[in-house]
């Protein structure tokens, strides 16, 4: 049962253009989304996060956009840079709750000069 | 960087034997999570740990089991490793409250033969 879905395990972006990554969830109960940044052989990075009372936070060139009505998060980098390359996780936690951080699935992003 | 460090970085083992996995802290975080990452599948969360003595299970904690005596270790078993454990494992550590960024290790890679 995947709570967190990640469903383009891939996604190719020109240099200086925008990259949009989606999430989705399913439990109701989260109130806390994150992003994390993996490079290979590394372990994950944390990027940006965003509270389910907000539904923007932005941080420099990475903006996360929550819709709670819809269970979908976004993260949008512009402009976006080769060093951008990597895999992105989404992950929720309840913060109220058991603090369990669960995460989605992955999407690569190749950042094409 | 956040005082992680997990032992060994690489490990070969036959299937059947006993294996352990450590994650070390030093920046006395209440919450310790151990994740496993494979294609297609992201990072799962196998076990976490809500304070000394306090474990709780994840999506994939059939085949581990985990201790923590002191909070500053908290030790991964593969009872008895199957070919399907072939995976790299990490560990991450957090705060409590709405401090829920969580901090990853570099990662073990397991490979069960």
């Amino acid at each position: 049962d995947q709570q967190v879905k990640q469903n383009s395990p891939s996604l190719s972006v020109q240099e200086g253009r925008i990259s949009i990554l989606n999430c989705d969830y399913t439990n109701s109960m989260f109130d806390y989304f994150l992003w994390y940044k993996k490079y290979p052989a590394e372990g994950p990075t944390f990027l940006i996060s965003i509270s389910s009372i907000k539904d923007k936070n932005e941080d420099g060139r990475f903006t996360v956009f929550l819709n709670k009505s819809a269970k979908h998060l976004s993260l949008h980098i512009v402009p976006s840079q080769p060093g951008d390359s990597a895999v992105y996780f989404c992950a929720a936690v309840e913060i109220q709750g058991a603090q369990k951080l669960v995460f989605g699935q992955g999407t690569r992003l190749t950042i094409n000069p | 960087d956040a005082g992680i460090t997990q032992s060994p970085r690489h490990k070969v083992t036959e299937t059947g034997t006993p294996v352990t996995l450590r994650c070390h802290q030093t920046e006395n975080h209440r919450y310790m999570y151990w994740y496993r990452q494979d294609p297609g599948h992201g990072l799962r969360l196998i076990h976490y740990s809500y304070g000394v003595k306090d474990t709780d299970k994840g999506e994939v904690s059939d085949g581990y089991s985990v201790s923590r005596s002191k909070t500053e270790d908290f030790l991964l078993t593969l009872e008895s490793a199957t070919s399907s454990q072939t995976s790299v494992y990490f560990c991450a550590i957090s705060e409590s409250g709405r401090n829920t960024e969580a901090f990853f290790g570099q990662g073990t890679r397991l490979t069960v033969v």
